[in-house]
């Protein structure tokens, strides 16, 4: 079993659905990532939180520490979101990220 | 704004031949990650440096793989002899310090098909 798990795998909606990602972990995590990933290759961060939820424009992330679990929501979703979101999370006493396998999301206008 | 930079974007080579990708860091960034991304799984860390010592290779095929920062600022990725299981992304990222608190900034990758 990975570390990080995702879902859905692949998820597609119509413009202007409400977008739920989701990501659980089976670790102690000092601090969790979400990442996005657009064709081509490069990936921008999105958010490092360790708890509570954070907001950046139509973006939310979400952590529940006792739960092990996060979410990422998208409100108003438009076709530019359409990109591989991907959930990483740092385990207490390591430096280095673990990556769940993304989430391929596709907007369609 | 300050961007980490990769080179090549994209490489194809045959299987058996040396490659070699370059990275250069957000300029003071003194961590330089290197990971390989296989078609539809997350990155995987190859090799982690801390100037120009290395955190972490326990990931890294050291028998193909070999991995530089002589002078704690760009690096090198080498791969001698490539295998047709070789071809990914390969990711190159960079933070101020190495710790949960730093975000760590991703270059564009190097795409490499090896036929």
């Amino acid at each position: 079993k990975n570390e990080v798990e995702q879902s859905p795998q692949n998820l597609t909606a119509q413009e202007g659905e409400f977008i739920t990602i989701n990501c659980s972990y089976s670790v102690g995590i000092s601090a969790l990532h979400w990442l996005q990933q657009h064709p081509g290759g490069g990936i921008v961060s999105l958010f490092m939180l360790s708890s509570g939820k954070k907001k950046h424009g139509r973006l939310i992330a979400t952590i529940n520490i006792q739960e092990k679990h996060s979410s990422l929501h998208i409100t108003a979703s438009h076709p530019r979101d359409s990109a591989v979101y991907i959930c990483a999370v740092r385990s207490r006493g390591a430096q280095k990220l673990v990556f769940g396998q993304g989430t391929r999301l596709t907007i369609n206008p | 704004e300050a961007e980490v930079a990769q080179s090549p974007r994209y490489k194809i080579t045959e299987k058996s031949q040396a490659v070699a990708f370059w990275c250069d860091p957000i300029s003071g960034h003194a961590t330089l990650y290197w990971y390989r991304q296989i078609l539809g799984q997350g990155p995987e860390l190859l090799v982690q440096f801390q100037d120009e010592s290395v955190v972490d290779d326990s990931q890294l095929p050291k028998d193909r793989f070999s991995a530089e920062r002589l002078k704690g600022v760009d690096s090198t990725l080498k791969i001698q002899p490539a295998e047709l299981g070789d071809s990914a992304m390969y990711l190159c990222a960079s933070s101020l310090i190495g710790q949960s608190s730093y975000e760590q900034y991703f270059g564009p990758g190097t795409r490499l098909t090896v036929t």
